[in-house]
């Protein structure tokens, strides 16, 4: 196991609301990275936090928004949800490095947005 | 064109064969390069990194020819529980944004 944990493990939500998943890293991780994987697709970056600030930002509207907090856990905050947003969320956890950046994952949750 | 692209398969092959998976991306300043394997409806696991000199690591092989912008994975002797999804991975700048391929999935049949 990688040690990275994440909550909850599914989701059912319906549109226009709001969501907020959470990820807890791998003890001496400071770098949290999220990714929204659809099915049968490759997981697509939406942002990356180190040491509590954004780090960069994928191709995602502001309405998926982070936090970052000072044990290094992060959030995940999904607004006014649409069908399309209905897909495996995961985080992953690294050490910010030059030249390493091995990410290890969480189990994901699993969104259904109907 | 797409960042990173991968035969998306599926490969169907028999216990004991070899099979390669090819990835190519399109950043030439990309700097860190790996495989991940998922299983189905499970996480990402890294398998291997991907160095400039080659890697290997039990009957997996990784090679990289940043000339021609892609990388490879060689599974030897293939067994059943090879049988997931394997992601190309590629770091564009050693920072912070990190790119997938859509996986390339492999069925290993007794």
């Amino acid at each position: 196991e990688t040690g990275v944990t994440q909550s909850p493990t599914h989701l059912i939500k319906t549109r226009g609301q709001q969501v907020t998943l959470r990820c807890s890293s791998q003890s001496g991780h400071n770098t949290v990275s999220w990714y929204q994987q659809a099915l049968g697709q490759g997981p697509q970056f939406i942002f990356q936090y180190y040491r509590e600030e954004e780090n960069g930002r994928g191709n995602f509207p502001p309405r998926f928004s982070g936090l970052q907090f000072p044990n290094y856990s992060s959030e995940l905050n999904v607004n006014a949800l649409e069908l399309d947003d209905s897909a495996l969320y995961l985080c992953a956890s690294s050490l910010k490095t030059e030249l390493n950046n091995e990410q290890f994952f969480g189990p994901g949750t699993r969104l259904t947005v109907l | 064109r797409k960042e990173v692209e991968q035969d998306p398969g599926p490969f169907n092959v028999p216990e004991g064969a070899t099979v390669a998976f090819n990835c190519t991306y399109s950043n030439s300043a990309s700097q860190s390069f790996f495989w991940y394997r998922q299983d189905c409806r499970k996480e990402p696991k890294l398998l291997m990194s991907v160095y400039s000199s080659g890697n290997e690591d039990g009957r997996f092989t990784a090679q990289l020819n940043r000339a021609s912008q892609y990388i490879s994975l060689l599974i030897r002797d293939s067994k059943l529980s090879d049988s997931a999804t394997y992601l190309c991975v590629v770091n564009p700048t050693g920072g912070f944004k990190t790119i997938f391929g859509a996986g390339t999935r492999l069925f290993v049949k007794a």
